[in-house]
């Protein structure tokens, strides 16, 4: 079955240190890969996608996201946190193949950046 | 800017009660979908629409709910006799053509309470 993992419910970083959210996958071909965030009281905002070629992607609001099809990961990164990045965010996945247009959702991983 | 529009944004009706959210997509937006979101929870799909085809109903929790969508644009979810578990926050996204490479833009929802 396709299925996405956020392991972590919650992540807390200090301001100005580098962040980490985590993304694994299970698709039975090539994915397209996709994060979104979530501010409170609202809807999901796209940030970035892996489609194809450099498996770094950059993405808004400084953003990047590192695609590793042996690990079959795909980690939401950015070099130096603000606390106005304090969401929550949500990893998905759409299986190429097939005509299936459905994104299998990850649960979402709270991100906390404290002053 | 003419991002994916919901109404109303919230909405507090009486258990038993029928009740209809809307959803205006990007005005090209072939695909539309509907997800709710219980609080501080992940997505559950409800109902992907895509242009002219039979619409992926798969993700409806009972027969109390259905949705239309009229015109290939504006899209009405509806829930009949609601019971105090529907109570969350139904989202609404929609993409443009039929590749499976587009990211969904998301509406800030509407956020339902069934007392």
């Amino acid at each position: 079955a396709q299925s996405v993992a956020q392991p972590e419910d919650q992540v807390n970083v200090a301001e100005g240190n580098p962040l980490t959210v985590k993304c694994t996958y299970s698709v039975s071909g090539n994915p397209y890969l996709f994060w979104y965030v979530q501010y409170p009281n609202r809807g999901l905002q796209f940030l970035l996608k892996y489609i194809t070629g450099d498996n770094l992607v950059k993405g808004s609001y400084g953003f990047e996201a590192e695609f590793n099809k042996s690990q079959t990961s795909f980690h939401l990164k950015k070099p130096s946190a603000l606390v106005s990045d304090s969401a929550l965010y949500f990893c998905a996945v759409r299986d190429r193949a097939g005509n299936n247009r459905k994104l299998i959702w990850g649960l979402g991983t709270s991100l906390a950046v404290n002053p | 800017g003419a991002g994916v529009s919901q109404s109303p944004s919230n909405k507090v009706t009486e258990k038993g009660k029928d009740v209809e959210l809307r959803c205006d997509p990007i005005s090209g937006h072939t695909a539309l979908y509907w997800y709710r979101q219980s609080l501080g929870q992940g997505l559950e799909f409800l109902i992907y629409f895509q242009g002219n085809s039979a619409p992926d109903k798969s993700g409806l929790p009972s027969d109390r709910f259905s949705a239309e969508r009229t015109g290939g644009s504006v899209s009405t979810l509806t829930i009949q006799r609601t019971q105090q578990e529907d109570s969350a926050v139904y989202l609404c996204a929609s993409s443009e053509g039929s590749g499976s490479n587009q990211p969904q833009h998301f509406g800030d929802g509407t956020r339902l309470s069934i007392l």
